[in-house]
């Protein structure tokens, strides 16, 4: 079967880094993402890693090794509005570009 | 910024009833998919709609479940007899064909009773 993991719960203060790692074991792999989700919001894409190697999009960046099925998604000076979960999702297939969610990491920013 | 528009926000019907979930996904895109969120719980995938017909589904969507694209810019769920278990956020989705980013509306929100 299909299962990524990744930590519960993060929680942290203003400009310091997260790290949140996911590890996955999927029947294939095409790529990995990584969503943000406010209360009540929409899933936002992060980012999306299809080979090896770091990923950087601002404040945000991502990380991939296919060799040992995981990736890690990186928050640098992190800000209160940064609070939310953080979904790694893998794309199994070619056909469909259907993904399989990770149960989210709930990061939560302090003063 | 293009976006995924869906309707209603939030609907409460009877179990046994049929609801119709309806997305507007970004005009340019080629795939369409509905996910669903129970509450506290992560996201699943339910459907992938491609060139007019069903891609790809889940074992979560079954019979109950129909999609269609009645126009060129809607994009609808039928649930048909909905059950209490069924009480979820549903997201609707696009993309472009390699799908490596998906775009999210901001999702319609069933209640079942």
């Amino acid at each position: 079967g299909q299962s990524l993991e990744q930590p519960s719960e993060v929680t942290a203060v203003e400009g310091a880094i997260v790290q949140i790692n996911c590890t996955y074991q999927t029947s294939g792999f095409y790529g990995l993402s990584w969503y943000q989700q406010h209360d009540g919001g929409a899933p936002t894409f992060l980012s999306y890693n299809a080979l090896d190697g770091l990923e950087e999009t601002g404040r945000f960046s991502s990380f991939l090794s296919r060799s040992d099925s995981y990736g890690y998604l990186l928050l640098q000076e992190l800000q209160m509005k940064d609070s939310a979960s953080y979904f790694c999702a893998v794309r199994d297939q070619a056909a469909g570009n259907k993904l399989t969610f990770g149960g989210g990491t709930r990061v939560l920013v302090k003063p | 910024e293009p976006e995924v528009t869906q309707t209603p926000s939030h609907q409460v019907t009877q179990m046994g009833q049929e609801v119709i979930l309806r997305c507007v996904p970004i005009s340019n895109h080629l795939y369409f998919y509905w996910y669903r969120q129970i509450l506290g719980q992560k996201v699943e995938f339910l459907v992938s709609f491609y060139n007019n017909e069903i891609s790809e589904k889940s074992e979560i969507f079954d019979d109950q479940f129909s999609v269609e694209r009645p126009d060129g810019s809607n994009f609808t769920l039928k649930i048909r007899s909905t059950k209490l278990e069924d009480s979820a956020m549903y997201f609707c989705a696009s993309s472009g064909l390699s799908g490596n980013t998906i775009y999210f509306g901001e999702g319609s929100w069933l209640t079942v009773v």
